[in-house]
Protein backbone atom coordinates (compact mmCIF):
# COMPACT_ATOMS: atom_id res chain seq x y z
CA UNK A 1 0.00 0.00 0.00
CA UNK A 2 1.08 3.18 -0.59
CA UNK A 3 2.32 5.71 1.94
CA UNK A 4 2.77 9.46 2.92
CA UNK A 5 3.16 10.42 6.13
CA UNK A 6 3.54 14.05 7.48
CA UNK A 7 5.31 15.18 10.43
CA UNK A 8 2.52 16.62 12.42
CA UNK A 9 -1.05 16.37 12.33
CA UNK A 10 -1.98 19.67 14.03
CA UNK A 11 0.69 22.75 14.57
CA UNK A 12 0.55 26.16 16.25
CA UNK A 13 3.73 28.51 15.59
CA UNK A 14 3.88 31.86 16.07
CA UNK A 15 4.56 34.92 13.80
CA UNK A 16 7.75 35.32 12.44
CA UNK A 17 8.81 31.91 13.44
CA UNK A 18 10.59 29.89 11.30
CA UNK A 19 8.49 26.42 10.28
CA UNK A 20 9.43 22.84 8.56
CA UNK A 21 6.78 20.69 7.45
CA UNK A 22 7.62 17.33 6.69
CA UNK A 23 6.64 14.93 3.94
CA UNK A 24 7.78 10.91 3.28
CA UNK A 25 6.36 8.69 0.81
CA UNK A 26 7.54 5.28 0.82
CA UNK A 27 6.63 4.09 -3.12
CA UNK A 28 9.77 5.39 -4.23
CA UNK A 29 8.22 7.93 -6.63
CA UNK A 30 9.46 10.38 -8.40
CA UNK A 31 7.44 13.46 -7.64
CA UNK A 32 6.19 15.28 -4.57
CA UNK A 33 3.86 18.11 -3.99
CA UNK A 34 2.67 20.46 -1.58
CA UNK A 35 -0.56 22.18 -1.68
CA UNK A 36 -2.70 24.29 0.89
CA UNK A 37 -5.61 24.05 1.04
CA UNK A 38 -8.67 26.89 2.37
CA UNK A 39 -12.40 26.87 2.44
CA UNK A 40 -13.53 27.54 -0.99
CA UNK A 41 -10.45 27.89 -2.60
CA UNK A 42 -9.57 24.34 -3.45
CA UNK A 43 -5.78 22.73 -3.57
CA UNK A 44 -3.61 25.29 -4.67
CA UNK A 45 0.06 24.15 -5.49
CA UNK A 46 2.89 25.83 -3.68
CA UNK A 47 5.69 23.91 -5.20
CA UNK A 48 6.80 20.31 -6.50
CA UNK A 49 9.73 18.51 -6.72
CA UNK A 50 10.12 15.80 -9.69
CA UNK A 51 13.32 14.52 -8.80
CA UNK A 52 15.84 14.73 -6.03
CA UNK A 53 17.48 18.35 -5.56
CA UNK A 54 14.78 19.81 -8.50
CA UNK A 55 12.03 21.83 -7.61
CA UNK A 56 9.67 24.20 -9.17
CA UNK A 57 7.34 26.92 -8.25
CA UNK A 58 3.51 25.99 -8.37
CA UNK A 59 0.55 28.62 -8.28
CA UNK A 60 1.68 30.55 -4.64
CA UNK A 61 5.20 29.98 -3.61
CA UNK A 62 5.76 33.34 -2.03
CA UNK A 63 6.56 32.97 1.81
CA UNK A 64 7.75 29.09 1.37
CA UNK A 65 10.53 27.42 0.36
CA UNK A 66 11.59 23.50 -0.35
CA UNK A 67 14.11 21.38 -0.06
CA UNK A 68 14.66 17.79 -1.27
CA UNK A 69 17.47 16.17 -0.22
CA UNK A 70 16.41 12.60 -0.20
CA UNK A 71 13.52 11.15 -3.25
CA UNK A 72 11.53 10.24 0.06
CA UNK A 73 11.32 13.49 1.75
CA UNK A 74 10.06 16.41 0.49
CA UNK A 75 10.22 19.46 3.30
CA UNK A 76 8.12 22.68 3.49
CA UNK A 77 9.66 25.74 4.43
CA UNK A 78 8.08 28.47 6.56
CA UNK A 79 11.10 31.11 6.53
CA UNK A 80 8.60 33.60 8.50
CA UNK A 81 5.39 32.63 9.32
CA UNK A 82 2.53 35.05 9.06
CA UNK A 83 -0.79 34.67 10.04
CA UNK A 84 -2.42 34.20 6.55
CA UNK A 85 -0.29 30.79 6.44
CA UNK A 86 -2.42 29.74 8.68
CA UNK A 87 -4.07 26.92 6.50
CA UNK A 88 -4.42 22.74 5.95
CA UNK A 89 -1.07 22.09 4.31
CA UNK A 90 -1.38 18.82 2.21
CA UNK A 91 1.47 16.44 1.05
CA UNK A 92 1.24 14.30 -2.15
CA UNK A 93 3.52 12.12 -4.47
CA UNK A 94 3.17 10.55 -8.07
CA UNK A 95 5.34 8.11 -9.78
CA UNK A 96 7.32 8.92 -12.58
CA UNK A 97 4.73 9.81 -15.57
CA UNK A 98 2.81 13.08 -15.39
CA UNK A 99 -0.44 14.28 -13.93
CA UNK A 100 -1.32 10.86 -12.63
CA UNK A 101 -2.60 9.06 -9.66
CA UNK A 102 -1.74 11.73 -6.86
CA UNK A 103 -1.17 10.16 -3.17
CA UNK A 104 -1.84 12.39 -0.20
CA UNK A 105 -0.89 12.09 3.38
CA UNK A 106 -3.13 13.22 6.24
CA UNK A 107 -2.46 16.39 5.76
CA UNK A 108 -1.00 19.28 8.60
CA UNK A 109 -3.40 21.82 10.03
CA UNK A 110 -0.88 24.88 10.79
CA UNK A 111 -2.23 27.73 13.14
CA UNK A 112 -0.17 30.89 12.99
CA UNK A 113 -1.05 32.94 15.99
CA UNK B 1 -4.85 28.99 -11.45
CA UNK B 2 -8.43 26.64 -11.63
CA UNK B 3 -9.07 24.49 -13.95
CA UNK B 4 -11.99 22.28 -13.30
CA UNK B 5 -15.24 23.76 -11.34
CA UNK B 6 -17.35 21.36 -9.40
CA UNK B 7 -21.30 21.69 -9.47
CA UNK B 8 -22.90 22.15 -7.04
CA UNK B 9 -20.83 22.92 -4.76
CA UNK B 10 -22.93 20.94 -1.46
CA UNK B 11 -25.17 18.70 -1.78
CA UNK B 12 -27.78 16.55 0.64
CA UNK B 13 -29.61 13.65 0.29
CA UNK B 14 -31.24 10.57 2.14
CA UNK B 15 -29.07 7.78 2.08
CA UNK B 16 -29.75 4.62 -0.25
CA UNK B 17 -30.50 7.74 -2.97
CA UNK B 18 -28.11 8.33 -5.49
CA UNK B 19 -25.73 11.43 -5.83
CA UNK B 20 -24.45 13.51 -8.70
CA UNK B 21 -21.70 15.78 -8.87
CA UNK B 22 -20.44 17.21 -11.89
CA UNK B 23 -17.08 18.91 -13.18
CA UNK B 24 -16.27 21.05 -16.24
CA UNK B 25 -13.06 22.08 -17.07
CA UNK B 26 -11.74 25.06 -19.71
CA UNK B 27 -8.93 23.17 -21.78
CA UNK B 28 -8.11 19.97 -23.57
CA UNK B 29 -7.19 17.17 -20.88
CA UNK B 30 -5.04 13.92 -21.00
CA UNK B 31 -7.10 12.57 -18.23
CA UNK B 32 -9.17 13.52 -15.45
CA UNK B 33 -9.47 12.28 -12.03
CA UNK B 34 -11.77 11.97 -9.21
CA UNK B 35 -10.83 12.07 -5.52
CA UNK B 36 -12.41 12.22 -1.98
CA UNK B 37 -11.68 14.22 1.15
CA UNK B 38 -13.23 12.66 4.32
CA UNK B 39 -13.57 15.94 6.86
CA UNK B 40 -10.38 17.30 7.98
CA UNK B 41 -7.98 14.57 6.02
CA UNK B 42 -6.05 13.74 2.80
CA UNK B 43 -7.80 13.63 -0.66
CA UNK B 44 -7.97 9.79 -2.18
CA UNK B 45 -7.89 8.48 -5.20
CA UNK B 46 -11.43 7.55 -6.46
CA UNK B 47 -10.95 6.96 -10.41
CA UNK B 48 -9.42 8.30 -13.58
CA UNK B 49 -10.88 8.91 -16.69
CA UNK B 50 -8.85 9.26 -19.84
CA UNK B 51 -9.99 11.87 -22.88
CA UNK B 52 -10.90 8.54 -25.35
CA UNK B 53 -12.87 7.07 -22.74
CA UNK B 54 -16.39 7.98 -21.84
CA UNK B 55 -17.40 6.09 -19.18
CA UNK B 56 -15.79 4.19 -16.70
CA UNK B 57 -17.12 2.32 -13.21
CA UNK B 58 -15.82 1.24 -9.67
CA UNK B 59 -18.00 -0.60 -7.33
CA UNK B 60 -20.74 2.05 -6.69
CA UNK B 61 -18.92 4.96 -8.69
CA UNK B 62 -19.49 5.74 -12.15
CA UNK B 63 -17.88 8.50 -13.63
CA UNK B 64 -18.82 9.81 -17.31
CA UNK B 65 -16.61 11.89 -19.49
CA UNK B 66 -17.64 14.12 -22.34
CA UNK B 67 -14.78 16.29 -23.95
CA UNK B 68 -17.04 18.16 -26.30
CA UNK B 69 -18.93 19.87 -23.19
CA UNK B 70 -15.48 19.54 -21.46
CA UNK B 71 -17.20 17.95 -18.35
CA UNK B 72 -17.45 15.21 -15.96
CA UNK B 73 -19.81 13.90 -13.55
CA UNK B 74 -19.36 11.47 -10.78
CA UNK B 75 -22.22 9.35 -9.90
CA UNK B 76 -22.32 7.50 -6.56
CA UNK B 77 -25.16 5.11 -6.42
CA UNK B 78 -26.92 4.08 -3.35
CA UNK B 79 -25.15 6.08 -0.95
CA UNK B 80 -23.95 5.21 2.92
CA UNK B 81 -23.55 7.84 5.08
CA UNK B 82 -20.00 6.70 4.96
CA UNK B 83 -20.21 8.75 1.95
CA UNK B 84 -19.86 11.83 3.52
CA UNK B 85 -17.02 13.86 1.89
CA UNK B 86 -16.35 16.26 -0.34
CA UNK B 87 -15.80 15.67 -3.75
CA UNK B 88 -13.08 16.87 -5.97
CA UNK B 89 -11.99 16.51 -9.91
CA UNK B 90 -8.56 17.14 -11.20
CA UNK B 91 -7.50 17.55 -14.47
CA UNK B 92 -4.06 17.51 -15.83
CA UNK B 93 -2.48 20.86 -16.72
CA UNK B 94 -1.18 22.47 -20.08
CA UNK B 95 1.97 22.54 -18.26
CA UNK B 96 3.56 19.26 -17.05
CA UNK B 97 3.43 17.80 -13.27
CA UNK B 98 0.26 19.57 -12.14
CA UNK B 99 -2.79 18.54 -11.79
CA UNK B 100 -5.36 21.37 -11.81
CA UNK B 101 -8.11 21.59 -8.60
CA UNK B 102 -11.65 22.41 -8.68
CA UNK B 103 -12.98 23.67 -5.47
CA UNK B 104 -14.96 20.45 -4.82
CA UNK B 105 -18.36 19.11 -4.00
CA UNK B 106 -19.64 19.09 -0.02
CA UNK B 107 -21.85 16.16 -0.09
CA UNK B 108 -23.98 14.76 2.95
CA UNK B 109 -25.77 11.97 3.11
CA UNK B 110 -28.88 11.79 5.83
CA UNK B 111 -29.44 8.85 7.83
Amino acid sequence: DVKVTQSSRYLVKRTGEKVFLECVQDMDHENMFWYRQDPGLGLRLIYFSYDVKMKEKGDIPEGYSVSREKKERFSLILESASTNQTSMYLCASSLGLKQETQYFGPGTRLLVL
Amino acid sequence: SQQGEEDPQALSIQEGENATMNCSYKTSINNLQWYRQNSGRGLVHLILIRSNEREKHSGRLRVTLDTSKKSSSLLITASRAADTASYFCATDAYSNYQLIWGAGTKLIIKP
